[in-house]
């Protein structure tokens, strides 16, 4: 069974830092591109940020409101993920999912395997 | 960024309804279009991709239509499992936005 799994979330102070982990299992996280989304308390889904396969080149993609401040990176050879979060703020309180970005069709991938969330909450 | 609109933000409904919701993009996106179910407590999941097409599993009363920038989610025949609340998002580009959501209560 395909699973993901998130985990590292917690209380925070602003300014402070966070690393979030995504264990996968079922599959191998290697050929896999993967996404992470945010949900702040009871509002909507927020696209936080993608990683493409080492063989896609690996790099990133980052929302504007966590571009320069998250850090997506991935260690295929323990089939996780990771979102690193430095100066975190209100704004950052949110339940994070880790999600995989598969493609359906040549240049259109949709987010099809979801775990099931980890909480982050900034508070002094 | 491409802005994604739905509408309406809620609904109330009852078993054996029709029901549509809709997603509007701010510019074309094709038909790189999905939707996406959230009950509370639990992660979204997929519910159709490329504007129309079923992912595994969802039952046929699902189906979604449109391209370029109006699209929408219609449930035939409304089931006490459906209570839920609706996402639209794009893939059409970087970076991905979702619609704001449509509540669906009885």
């Amino acid at each position: 069974e395909v699973q993901l799994v998130e985990s590292g979330g917690g209380l925070v102070k602003p300014g402070g830092s966070l690393r979030l982990s995504c264990a996968a299992s079922g599959f191998t996280l290697n050929n896999a591109w993967m996404t992470w989304v945010r949900q702040a308390p009871g509002k909507g889904l927020e696209w936080v940020g993608r990683i493409k396969r080492k063989t896609d080149g690996g790099t990133t993609d980052y929302a504007a409101p966590v571009k320069g401040r998250f850090t997506i990176s991935r260690d295929d050879s323990k089939n996780t993920l990771f979102l690193q979060m430095r100066s975190l703020n209100t704004d950052d309180t949110a339940m994070y999912y880790c999600t995989t970005d598969t493609p359906i069709y040549i240049d259109y991938y949709v987010m099809d395997v979801w775990g099931q969330g980890t909480t982050v909450t900034v508070s002094s | 960024d491409i802005q994604m609109t739905q509408s309406p933000s809620s609904l109330s409904a009852s078993v054996g309804d029709r029901v549509t919701i809709t997603c509007r993009a701010s510019q074309g996106i094709s038909s790189y279009l999905n939707w996406y179910q959230q009950k509370p407590g639990t992660a979204p999941k997929l519910l159709i991709y490329g504007a129309s097409n079923f992912q595994s599993g969802v039952p046929p009363r699902f189906s979604g239509s449109g391209s370029v920038t109006d699209f929408t989610l219609t449930i035939s025949s409304l089931q006490p499992e459906d209570f839920a609340t609706y996402f639209c998002q794009q893939s059409y580009s970087i970076p991905r936005t979702f619609g704001q959501g449509t509540k669906v209560e009885i």
